[in-house]
């Protein structure tokens, strides 16, 4: 059964940094891309960020760039999202999800349970 | 940017009912486009890929028609299960984008 867990959410003030994770398990890690989506509140998706297997390639969504960093660790089975400079606009429920780029294209077909971060001071 | 919009916001039907939803596209996302379900507290589900793909376990009447700019998601029989919000969504290029969503309701 594959399964995806974030953590690391909570509270966090304005300019604050945060690190994301994400445990997968259930699947071959190392030969999936995998992307974090966010959702602020009553409100609809956004993705965030999108790495390659072997961490070769990377993309962002502009708001990101500069200030967030995907990665991931293959041995550990883990997906990460360094978040630094934070601002009020990044207080969202933040999902990882595995991205289909190797089977079709960048679509998403199992999603974690979501971690929620809350930048406010 | 690929803008996507969604119509209509919200689509209030009954159980038994078809439900035909909107996803227009700013610009040609040839056939790349898809659709998720999400409901209240819960990460969202891929029902649909490349437009007209049924995802693994998504039950047939759920259904996906469209190219270029414009698309539909249909729902041929809806079951109590399939109020919800639905998401449209891009991989033609980057920045990936989803649309607003469309909240189907119980009438």
């Amino acid at each position: 059964e594959v399964q995806l867990v974030e953590s690391g959410g909570g509270l966090i003030q304005p300019g604050g940094s945060l690190r994301l994770s994400c445990a997968a398990s259930g699947f071959t890690f190392s030969n999936s891309w995998m992307t974090w989506v966010r959702q602020a509140p009553g409100k609809g998706l956004e993705w965030v960020a999108t790495i390659k297997e072997d961490g070769s390639e990377k993309y962002y969504v502009d708001s990101a760039k500069g200030r967030f960093t995907i990665s991931r660790d293959n041995a550990k089975n883990s997906l990460y999202l360094q978040m630094n400079s934070l601002r009020a606009e990044d207080t969202a429920v933040y999902y990882c999800a595995r991205d289909l780029r190797a089977v079709t294209g960048h679509y998403f077909d199992y999603w974690g349970q979501g971690t929620l971060v809350t930048v406010s001071s | 940017e690929i803008v996507l919009t969604q119509s209509p916001a919200t689509l209030s039907l009954s159980p038994g009912e078809r439900a035909t939803l909107s996803c227009r596209a700013s610009q040609s996302v040839s056939s790349y486009l898809a659709w998720y379900q999400q409901k209240p507290g819960q990460a969202p589900r891929l029902l649909i890929y490349d437009a007209s793909n049924r995802a693994t376990g998504i039950p047939a009447r759920f259904s996906g028609s469209g190219s270029e700019t414009d698309f539909t998601l249909t729902i041929s029989n809806l079951e109590p299960e399939d109020f919800a919000v639905y998401f449209c969504q891009h991989r033609r290029n980057w920045p990936l984008t989803f649309g607003p969503g469309t909240k189907v309701d119980v009438k």
